[in-house]
């Protein structure tokens, strides 16, 4: 099946850093994609969608100002903690669709701890 | 708006014996019904879809069928192997558009030998 990479895999920050996720499609083209967080023990939560080329739209109670959401292109999309606290320490996944009711392809996950 | 609701785990069963999570839904219309895997270590898997009423979905022994007058999709295997542990997730999509999925919250499976 389709290919979606995340990097960095794991990323330990002191609070108050900016981080950067990055979320590409490898071999098919992503329309839309999808960025969850999921807490331990807990269901992936929808943080926003990304359109190429679009601005993201984002879950109710997620601040857009914190997380930064780029998709420039259509093979990848970018979140960006900015300022990060312990509280933001979680794991975030990104899925990728190729478009209208496409199956959606999901990233290995990106655990961030912030100190 | 739509939900997923999953049975809570986690589950520990001996090899070769039946498997059944229940999973049941709260959605408007017609909304397409997913199992997803996340074996350790690694990221969600689609396992099997089904995208209408009485359809079953099938994948790697697993199966479930979408029961619209139950609101169920539950997720069953015939005979799991060690290789099965891992955490299931029931997850939904609207209808219309290209909408994200909504996940229940997950049931980890442990196979013993």
């Amino acid at each position: 099946g389709a290919v979606v990479s995340q990097h960095p895999s794991r990323v330990i920050c002191k609070s108050g850093t900016s981080v950067k996720i990055e979320c590409r499609s490898l071999d098919f083209q992503a329309t839309t994609m999808f960025w969850y967080r999921q807490f331990p023990k807990q269901s992936l939560m929808l943080m926003a969608t990304s359109n190429e080329g679009s601005k993201a739209t984002y879950e109710q109670g997620v601040e857009k100002d914190k997380f930064l959401i780029n998709h420039a292109s259509l093979t990848l999309s970018t979140l960006t903690v900015t300022s990060a606290h312990p509280e933001d320490s979680s794991f975030y996944i990104c899925s990728a669709s190729g478009g209208q009711q496409e199956t959606q392809y999901f990233g290995p996950g990106t655990r961030l701890l912030v100190l | 708006g739509n939900s997923v609701t999953q049975m809570e785990g986690p589950v520990t069963l001996s090899e070769e014996a039946f498997l059944t999570i229940n999973c049941t839904y709260t959605a408007t219309g017609y909304p397409s019904l997913f199992w997803y895997v996340q074996y350790p270590g690694e990221g969600l898997q689609l396992l099997l879809k089904a995208t209408k009423a009485d359809d079953k979905g099938s994948n790697k022994g697993f199966e479930a069928t979408y029961r619209k007058e139950t609101t169920s999709f539950h997720l069953e295997k015939g005979s799991v192997q060690v290789s099965d542990s891992a955490v299931y997730f029931c997850a939904l999509r609207g209808s219309s558009g290209n909408t994200p999925l909504v996940f229940g919250k997950g049931t980890r499976l442990s196979v013993i030998a």
